[in-house]
């Protein structure tokens, strides 16, 4: 089976563009997380999405946003780049919501805004 | 603020050596996962934990919820160990819906043959 597969691999956008980043989860996995890597600290949690509904969101502005399509598979989109949104974007999977169920990572897109 | 601290956020040891990376977060958890992610950004899944210890292969991981602590061991330890090791911990959260997982800054792993 295949993993959690996200594309682009790298983007470069220029400040004030707007991005798409995708996620597909792991067949059968019914909920998407998004994080945020910034170059040497940890992920931080934009979203999760579980059966289409939004069901959680972390501590990021109303640039970001995101949605989940009947295939489970997510988007992340980004309005209005910022060079402090350049990162590595992580999309996780998991069988339910929340984060008490074992998350499998997909290799993430590295975004640079210049 | 819930917090997660690891510690050693470097460590860098010989080819066969016992290795442990330490976990401790702020307050009570539903459960804490330890994930490893090599240069170039992918990220695995080791262990899930809630309690106890748990063994795969060469990895073991132990938690100890009165004490809010969590290990990582490495045995015999090889060079294709070497990565990134992070901590993440899913704090209990009476509020309803998901709030993602809290992630240590991680420990950067060198094993040297």
């Amino acid at each position: 089976d295949a993993g959690v597969t996200q594309s682009p691999t790298h983007l470069i956008k220029t400040r004030g563009q707007h991005v798409t980043l995708r996620c597909s989860p792991i067949s059968g996995h019914k909920s998407v997380s998004w994080y945020q890597q910034v170059l040497g600290q940890g992920p931080q949690f934009i979203f999760q999405y579980y059966e289409k509904e939004e069901r959680g969101r972390g501590n990021f502005p109303d640039r970001f946003s995101a949605r989940q399509f009947p295939n489970y598979s997510s988007e992340l989109n980004v309005n209005a780049l910022l060079l402090g949104d350049s990162a590595l974007y992580l999309c996780a999977s998991s069988w339910l919501t929340g984060d008490s169920y074992e998350q499998y990572f997909g290799p993430g897109t590295r975004l640079t805004v210049t | 603020k819930n917090e997660v601290e690891q510690s050693p956020q470097n460590l860098t040891a010989q080819e066969g050596e016992f290795i442990t990376i330490n976990c401790s977060y702020s307050v009570g958890i539903s459960a804490l996962h330890w994930l490893q992610q090599h240069p170039g950004g992918g990220i695995v899944s080791l262990f899930m934990l809630s309690s106890g210890k748990k063994k795969h292969g060469r990895l073991i991981a132990t938690i100890n919820i009165q004490e809010k602590h969590s290990s990582l061991h490495i045995t015999a330890s090889h060079p294709r160990d070497s990565a990134v090791y992070i901590c993440a911990v899913d704090f209990m959260y009476s509020g309803g819906g998901a709030d993602g997982l809290t992630f240590g800054k991680g420990t950067h792993l060198i094993i040297q043959p």
